[in-house]
């Protein structure tokens, strides 16, 4: 999982094989926000999720987030090879001007 | 297409060097930031800001200012860089506040020799 003061996690899987990615936080938020950053490039976002939404779905991603524990996850599902990348957790602070980053997961997916 | 943009790409300076990056966005999204990503960390951030004039810092501002003078362009400048400043730099832009997305330029590789 990734935490804002642990080192980057990183996972090896097969194609074919879901994976979940794990984001703990330490200030309260009604948001987390999770981007996905290939290499060479800036992080671009695939799911948001709001404290009122618990589980949200988006093709083959699903993200989860329970505000008690302070926690989110992503799953993705069937992970393709071009799923390979860097995911970070972003948690909102500051009437939501601001985001922190998780210090993120790197997902390799092999052939 | 909604597009954020950085120059230069990769830069080279000598300790002591001003430097500016420099960013764009045709979005007219009120909010841009200027974060720094170094190996193995999340993204940092620097600067925000709400608009035209209007910045504040981030969580590590020490040794960087930015200018914000027309809605689509945000700078950052480094003043006398130092070694530990080499990083990659990404600006990005958002609508209003960060509860909608962040859109991301490609980056700035910057080394300080």
């Amino acid at each position: 999982s990734q935490w804002g003061e642990e080192n980057l996690q990183a996972l090896s899987i097969q194609e074919g094989e879901d994976v979940t990615m794990n984001c703990s936080y330490k200030t309260y938020t009604t948001v987390v926000h999770w981007y996905r950053q290939d290499s060479g490039r800036g992080p671009a976002l695939i799911i948001l999720i709001r404290s009122n939404e618990r589980e949200k779905r988006s093709g083959r991603l699903r993200a989860t987030l329970d505000t008690s524990s302070q926690s989110s996850s992503l799953s993705i599902t069937a992970a393709q090879c071009e799923d390979t990348a860097v995911y970070f957790c972003a948690t909102e602070l500051n009437m939501g001007y601001k985001l922190t980053f998780g210090t993120g997961t790197s997902l390799l997916v092999d052939p | 297409d909604m597009k954020v943009t950085q120059m230069p790409r990769y830069l080279i300076k000598r300790m002591g060097e001003n430097v500016l990056l420099e960013c764009g966005q045709d979005m007219s999204h009120e909010t841009m930031y200027w974060y720094r990503q170094d190996p193995g960390l999340g993204l940092q951030l620097i600067y925000i800001s709400y608009d035209v004039d209007s910045n504040s810092e981030g969580d590590i501002p020490k040794g960087y200012r930015v200018s914000r003078k027309k809605r689509e362009h945000f700078s950052l400048i480094l003043d006398s860089a130092k070694t530990n400043q080499t990083s990659v730099y990404f600006c990005a832009s958002s609508l209003y506040r960060s509860s909608y997305e962040q859109y991301f330029g490609p980056g700035t590789r910057l080394t300080v020799l």
